[in-house]
């Protein structure tokens, strides 16, 4: 069974760009997570989605970032415009429907430097 | 606030020997999560813990949680070198999944 996909892995663009990272959950789960991990820190949840519902989005930046699930499978999280503190990696997680205990499984994560 | 402390932040070890790593954390919650990552990759699920007196054991980690505590201990039997690396415990309050800032595990020969 493959894992969660995201892509790209790592990225590297100047202050005030724009940039989109992409994520491809495990195959049945409804559950989508972006979490942003700092340097040093636990990952931070930025949103959750149930399908394509933004369930909980009150960690997301909202003025400078979006995020889309439009059929309920992957996901994109973008930035714009990018700022120097938002270098960090973005995590994506996916979890089965039905889940009695909310187990996650993460992607490898895209490393983000702003420059 | 769901709040999660893990202590210590920093642990360097030898091979052989035993230690503990704890996670606190500030609200009522009955599902607690530890995850193992090495560097420059994801998080691995290592155990998923339900209820007060939980105790999970795998290889050479053994995982424990006291609900009533809102504590729950990671401990290390007899470390060996491939178990370097970040240790995170993770809090479920509703969904609300919260992290601790990880502790970082050295096993040297």
């Amino acid at each position: 069974e493959a894992g969660v996909v995201q892509s790209p892995r790592y990225k590297i663009i100047e202050k005030k760009q724009p940039v989109a990272f992409w994520c491809n959950p495990i195959s049945g789960h409804n559950t989508l997570y972006w979490y942003l991990q700092n340097l040093g820190q636990g990952p931070e949840l930025l949103i959750r989605y149930e399908n394509e519902e933004a369930v909980d989005d009150s960690q997301l930046p909202k003025d400078r970032f979006s995020a889309e699930r439009l059929k309920g499978v992957d996901s994109t999280l973008k930035i714009q415009p990018a700022e120097l503190g938002d270098s960090a990696v973005y995590l994506c997680a996916s979890s089965p429907p039905g889940s009695t205990y909310n187990e996650q499984f993460f992607g490898p994560g895209t490393r983000l430097t702003v420059l | 606030e769901l709040k999660v402390e893990q202590n210590p932040l920093f642990l360097s070890m030898q091979e052989g020997k035993n230690y503990t790593i704890y996670c606190n954390y500030s609200t009522t919650s009955d599902r607690l999560y530890w995850y193992r990552q090495d560097p420059g990759k994801s998080l691995e699920s290592l155990f998923v813990l339900l209820s007060n007196g939980a105790v999970k054991q795998e290889g050479r980690l053994m995982a424990s949680l006291d609900t009533k505590a809102r504590l729950s201990t990671l401990h290390i039997t007899a470390a060996v070198h491939d178990l370097s690396a970040t240790y995170f415990c993770a809090v479920d309050n509703n969904n609300d999944m919260r992290f601790g800032a990880g502790t970082r595990l050295t096993v040297k020969p």
